[in-house]
């Protein structure tokens, strides 16, 4: 059973760009959590997702940052117009539709974006 | 409001030597608690976990931590470190179903 799959690993983007970052949960899992660690801190929530629908966004930025989680393929989490302040790590986690715990979250091994 | 700090930035320890990581928290309600491990560039490794019942928990690669409601703490432990647990250590609070609020981390050193 495959663990939460994030891609890409590691990302570049220039100034003003558009960043990407994918998610594919664990297999029978159907919630999925975005969380950024800016360096030398902690992870800070983002956002909950369900399939097709947002639960949770109080840790988005208000601006040039979304989330999607289609009914069909990976987690989206777009950056448009990046700026430096962007580089980070993001981390993408997952739980079964059963869990209302968080007893059985799983985290990837998260996307690096460095914005020069 | 909800929090955990991680008051050691940095710890250094000799290979064999034993370790504690300091974690406390500040929520109103009773606490989920979490230690997480980071190597350079890598994800998250859950460690352990609290949710109930015995306040001494023991998790993978030899590790403990023990939740102390009176000091609003749940420190982590190791007997004998080796080299290979030099990492950062984050500990956290559930405070729903899905939202964990980190500290700001340890980063271990040990010392052959």
């Amino acid at each position: 059973n495959a663990g939460v799959m994030q891609n890409p690993r590691h990302l570049v983007r220039r100034r003003g760009q558009e960043a990407r970052l994918r998610c594919s949960p664990m297999k029978g899992h159907s919630h999925v959590y975005w969380y950024r660690q800016l360096p030398e801190e902690g992870l800070k929530f983002m956002v909950y997702l369900q399939k097709e629908n947002i639960i949770d966004e109080s840790g988005m930025p208000k601006e040039r940052f979304s989330a999607e989680f289609p009914k069909e393929g990976p987690s989206i989490l777009r950056i448009q117009q990046v700026v430096r302040g962007d580089s980070a790590a993001y981390f993408c986690a997952s739980s079964p539709p059963w869990d209302f715990s968080g007893n059985t979250i799983y985290f990837g091994e998260g996307s690096w974006l460095t914005v020069v | 409001a909800q929090s955990v700090t991680q008051p050691d930035i940095h710890i250094t320890v000799s290979e064999g030597a034993s370790l504690e990581l300091r974690c406390n928290y500040s929520y109103g309600a009773t606490p989920y608690l979490f230690w997480y491990v980071q190597s350079p560039g890598q994800g998250l490794q859950l460690l352990l976990k609290y949710f109930s019942g015995d306040t001494l928990v023991q998790g993978i690669k030899g590790f403990e931590a023990e939740f102390k409601r009176s000091q609003s703490s749940f420190n982590l432990r190791k007997p004998s470190v080796h080299w290979s647990d030099a990492a950062e250590y984050f500990c956290a609070v559930g405070i729903s179903s899905y939202k964990l609020i980190f500290g700001s981390g340890t980063r271990l050193l040990v010392r052959p």
